[in-house]
């Protein structure tokens, strides 16, 4: 299974929003409306943000939204805080139980 | 809440099998949902390895598929990952997790070095 591209990195200052791009196939991003988002710090395990492209778990900012057009699906961060800086993967559903994730992005606040 | 905890040794000498536990609280494996294995070597990305179902049908990435083994343990609520032919390259922070289509839940991850 190919991984999912990510732009390595993305910045922005306080209060800015910043979107993060997640580019895919028919096979997995096209195919499903089944990605999600994770969020990790340094040394911790992933946190789930977004779900089935666009949707947000209890307890997580309206700050983050996701959405999805064709292959690709994004991640927006509005209102940048300094605790939003942190790497961020995607992740599709490919069929057949499979999963694959994106390089990840690390997103810098300035 | 569903919480999920690795365990196994933290160092493997190359050429042997690398094995983990996962047990599982707060959810019954039986009772439905895939559960697997991710990876994240040091300073890189996550790679899914492989999702077992609780009848004990399981999926695997296809560039481990030869040297990976899942299996599911449902009245411990667990399951076990086996790597065989170990090398440097597998040196990483494996995490187990519970699929629901992706990811819901993952465990804190354990640090397993590939060494002699």
């Amino acid at each position: 299974q190919s991984a999912l591209t990510q732009p390595p990195s993305a910045s922005g200052s306080p209060g800015q929003s910043v979107t993060i791009s997640c580019t895919g196939t028919s096979s997995d991003v096209g195919g499903y409306n089944y990605v999600s988002w994770f969020q990790q710090h340094p040394g911790k395990a992933p946190k789930v943000m977004i779900y089935e492209v666009s949707k947000r778990p209890s307890g997580v900012p309206d700050r983050f939204s996701g959405s999805k057009s064709g292959n690709t699906a994004s991640l927006t961060v509005s209102g940048l805080q300094a605790e939003d800086e942190a790497d961020y993967y995607c992740s599709s559903f490919a069929g057949n139980s499979k999963v694959v994730f994106g390089g990840g992005t690390k997103l810098t606040v300035l | 809440q569903v919480q999920l905890q690795e365990s196994g040794p933290g160092l493997v000498k190359p050429s042997e099998t690398l094995s983990l536990t996962c047990t599982v609280s707060g959810y019954s494996i039986s009772s439905g949902y895939y559960w697997g294995w991710i990876r994240q070597p040091p300073g890189e990305g996550l790679e899914w390895i492989g999702n077992i179902y609780r009848s004990g049908t399981t999926y695997y990435n296809t560039s481990l598929k030869s040297r990976v083994t899942i299996s599911v343990d449902t009245s411990k609520n667990q399951l076990s990952l086996k790597l065989s032919s170990v090398t440097a390259a597998d040196t990483a922070v494996f995490y187990c997790a519970r699929f629901n289509w992706n990811v819901d839940f993952w465990g804190q991850g354990i640090l397993i070095t590939v060494s002699s």
